[in-house]
């Protein structure tokens, strides 16, 4: 049973078209919920980190929100170099070691065209 | 940008074959990660590490082992290869809480 589904899994825009991401989650105890953006070939690149309901992040056109059971990740008039696949992680209760291991969704291809 | 370093970057190799990836941190970050991403999958975590000679597995360990015998360095073995292991290996660091990700190793074996 997926902890994280992210949707939709592609998505395809036109510049300056505006548009939002959502990640779900079905933990309890969410200690915090993570994006990255990924580039072809390359590792993740972080994003925000969101800690409770309410809470909100922005960086450029992008900003991230939280509820109990999913993030939003906004996009405001995107631009073609906004394209990439979007992650979410969230961050589980855990003891010892496993204090901040990670799940991540499949994430979400974004395609910004001209 | 975090100090991660992966190598090699690219790696072919045959079945049965024994195979080392190395993850390199100059930040001296406590907590150290194997992911491997695959189509359909997203980054799944193979094992982590806690600390020097601390490490657990995670959702995938099967077929892999680890070492972290200094703060910098965490190597992933692949004992035997398989065409299952066929994949792009991401190592993360993290000080307690958000992960930074390295550049990743693309492995194929044949």
């Amino acid at each position: 049973e997926d902890q994280v589904t992210q949707s939709p899994e592609a998505l395809r825009l036109q510049e300056g078209e505006s548009s939002s991401l959502n990640c779900s989650y079905t933990v309890s105890g969410l200690r915090g919920l993570f994006w990255y953006r990924q580039d072809p070939g390359k590792g993740p690149e972080f994003l925000f980190t969101l800690y409770s309901a309410g809470e909100e992040k922005e960086k450029e056109r992008l900003k991230a929100t939280l509820t109990k059971k999913e993030s939003f990740l906004h996009i405001t008039a995107p631009k073609p170099e906004d394209s990439a696949t979007y992650l979410c992680a969230v961050q589980l209760p855990g003891g010892g070691g496993s204090n901040y291991k990670l799940t991540f969704g499949k994430g979400t291809l974004l395609t910004v065209n001209p | 940008d975090a100090g991660i370093t992966q190598s090699p970057r690219h790696k072919v190799t045959e079945t049965g074959t024994p195979v080392t990836l190395r993850c390199h941190q100059t930040e001296n970050h406590r907590y150290m990660y194997w992911y491997r991403q695959d189509p359909g999958h997203g980054l799944r975590l193979i094992h982590y590490s806690y600390g020097v000679k601390d490490t657990d597995k995670g959702e995938v360990s099967d077929g892999y082992s680890v070492s972290r015998s200094k703060t910098e360095d965490f190597l992933l073995t692949l004992e035997s290869a398989t065409s299952s292991q066929t994949s792009v290996y991401f190592c993360a660091i993290s000080g307690g809480g958000t992960q930074y990700f390295g550049p990743g190793t693309r492995l194929t074996v044949l």
